[in-house]
C-alpha cells in the first residue's frame, strides 16, 4: 500500500528555516516524480517544487516565488522526499503536501495528509 | 504562467440535481505530443486534495462515472449528473501542459 507521511512542520519566525520531511511507503521515491504543494489558510492550491525521478536525471522545477529560498530533494536510502525552507516569510504560512506520480499528465498520484507551516513572530 | 479561471467560485447544489464547474485557460494546454493536460481535482473538507479527472476527460480509478469532464483547447468542463452528499467541498482545475503548474481558484460545492 503507498502512503506519504509529511513531518516537520511547525512555528518559525521571519527569516527563519525548516525542512519538511515526507516519508514514502510502497514504493520508491527515486522511481517516480514527487511534487510538493501548498495551500495558504483558507486558501487554493499551489504548485511548489517538483522532482523528476532518477531515470529523468532528476530534474527539478521550482515556483518563481520559493526559487532561491526552498530547495527540493530525496534520500533514496531512507526512501523520503524533502524540502527546505529558508528565508521564511509571512506568505508561506500553509498546509504543505507532498504527492507522488506525474499527477500533471495523468499518471497515478498519492498525497500526503499534510504539515502545518506557520511563520510568524 | 498559465492562469486558470473557474466559475462559479462558490455553487450550491442540490442533492440528486445536476451540477457544472467551467475551467477556462489563458492559452491552449494541447501539448507537443497531442494530449490536453487539464487536471480535475477535489477537496473534501479537512482533506487532502485527490484527482479526479486527468487528460481533460480520464477518470481516475474508483472516481464514479457521475462525474465527467471535457473540453479542448482552453475551455473545459467538470460535471456531476446527480449530486451526492459526499460530493461537498472544493473542486480545482489545474494545467500540467506548462510549468509552473497552475491550479484555478477553486469552486466551492455545497448543498
Amino acid at each position: 500500500e503507498v502512503q506519504l507521511v509529511e513531518s516537520g512542520g511547525g512555528l518559525v519566525q521571519p527569516g527563519g528555516s525548516l525542512r519538511l520531511s515526507c516519508a514514502a511507503s510502497g514504493f520508491t521515491v527515486r522511481s517516480t516524480y514527487m511534487t510538493w504543494f501548498r495551500q495558504a489558510p483558507g486558501k487554493g492550491l499551489e504548485w511548489v517544487s517538483t522532482i523528476y525521478s532518477d531515470r529523468d536525471d532528476g530534474t527539478i522545477h521550482d515556483a518563481e516565488s520559493v526559487r532561491g529560498r526552498f530547495t527540493i530533494s530525496r534520500d533514496n536510502s531512507k526512501n523520503t522526499l524533502y524540502l527546505q525552507l529558508n528565508s521564511l516569510r509571512a506568505e508561506d504560512t500553509a498546509v504543505y503536501y507532498c504527492a507522488s506520480g506525474g499527477l500533471w499528465f495523468g499518471e497515478e498520484d498519492f498525497w500526503g495528509q499534510g504539515t502545518l507551516v506557520t511563520v510568524s513572530s | 504562467d498559465v492562469v486558470m479561471t473557474q466559475s462559479p467560485l462558490s455553487l450550491p447544489v442540490t442533492l440528486g440535481q445536476p451540477a457544472s464547474i467551467s475551467c477556462r485557460s489563458s492559452q491552449s494546454l494541447v501539448y507537443r505530443d497531442g494530449n490536453t493536460y487539464l487536471n480535475w481535482f477535489q477537496q473534501r473538507p479537512g482533506q487532502s486534495p485527490r484527482r479526479l479527472i486527468s487528460k481533460v476527460s480520464t477518470r481516475d480509478s474508483g472516481v464514479p462515472d457521475r462525474f465527467t469532464g471535457s473540453g479542448s483547447g482552453t475551455d473545459f468542463t467538470l460535471k456531476i449528473s446527480r449530486v451526492e452528499a459526499e460530493d461537498v467541498g472544493v473542486y480545482y482545475c489545474m494545467q500540467g501542459a506548462n510549468w509552473p503548474l497552475t491550479f484555478g481558484q477553486g469552486t466551492k460545492v455545497e448543498i
